[in-house]
């Protein structure tokens, strides 16, 4: 099975800053990887697929790069709304698997 | 608009079953496969398998045995049947379409409490 890694698993940041979020895979998985975004009480919402690909409606201040077995989401400019856990999650294989999330805080 | 309505919230004993639905609309449900997904209280996402758009469900193992997904495709529904509950199946249970999962249902909390 993959495993996913992301770090880091909690940060804090400032309205305005430049975000960058990183996934590990525990073996190549091509461009076959999804960033998602989840708020408390509410169901994930996807931002990125296929690595570096923006999910119809989403802002483009969110960016999404790497391939093989490292990749980064980027939020370039962090706003109030973006406050959220952060999900990496691999398809390439089965079973599918997610990263342990990255918490994205006010500081 | 795309959208998939689950089923509401249950409360279940421990070895009971629960049977949680996924009704979808505003795409044409053959041809995309739908995915389960849960999170535990105060955790990360765990995928638990797919259903294939040509009806083949695919299981983690740690759930083989004990999970059954379904379609129906007269009603574009997906069902997620679990048996066998323990205490830490309580979680919310996610429908998601796709290979990525661009559309989420909003959810379902099944409760194993005795």
């Amino acid at each position: 099975d993959i495993q996913m890694t992301q770090s880091p698993s909690s940060l804090s940041a400032s309205v305005g800053d430049r975000v960058t979020i990183t996934c590990r895979a525990s073996q190549g998985i091509g461009n076959f990887l999804a960033w998602y975004q989840q708020k408390p009480g509410r169901a994930p919402k996807s931002l990125i697929y296929d690595a570096s690909s923006l999910q119809s409606g989403v802002p483009s201040k969110f960016s999404g790069s790497g391939s093989g077995t490292d990749f980064t989401l980027t939020i370039s400019s962090l706003q109030p709304e973006d406050f959220a856990t952060y999900y990496c999650q691999q398809y390439s294989r089965y079973p599918r698997s997610f990263g342990g999330g990255t918490k994205v805080e006010i500081k | 608009q795309v959208q998939l309505a689950q089923s509401g919230a249950e409360v279940k004993k421990p070895g009971a079953s629960v049977k949680v639905s996924c009704k979808a609309s505003g795409y044409t449900f053959n041809n995309y496969g739908i995915s389960w997904v849960r999170q535990a209280p105060g955790q990360g996402l765990e995928w638990m398998g797919w259903i294939s758009a040509d009806n083949v469900p695919n299981y983690v193992q740690k759930f083989q045995g004990r999970v059954t997904m379904t379609t129906d495709t007269s009603t574009s529904t997906a069902y997620m049947e679990l048996r066998s509950l323990r205490s830490d199946d309580t979680a919310v249970y996610y429908c998601a379409r796709g290979v990525w999962y661009d559309y989420w249902g909003q959810g379902t909390l099944v409760t194993v409490s005795s």
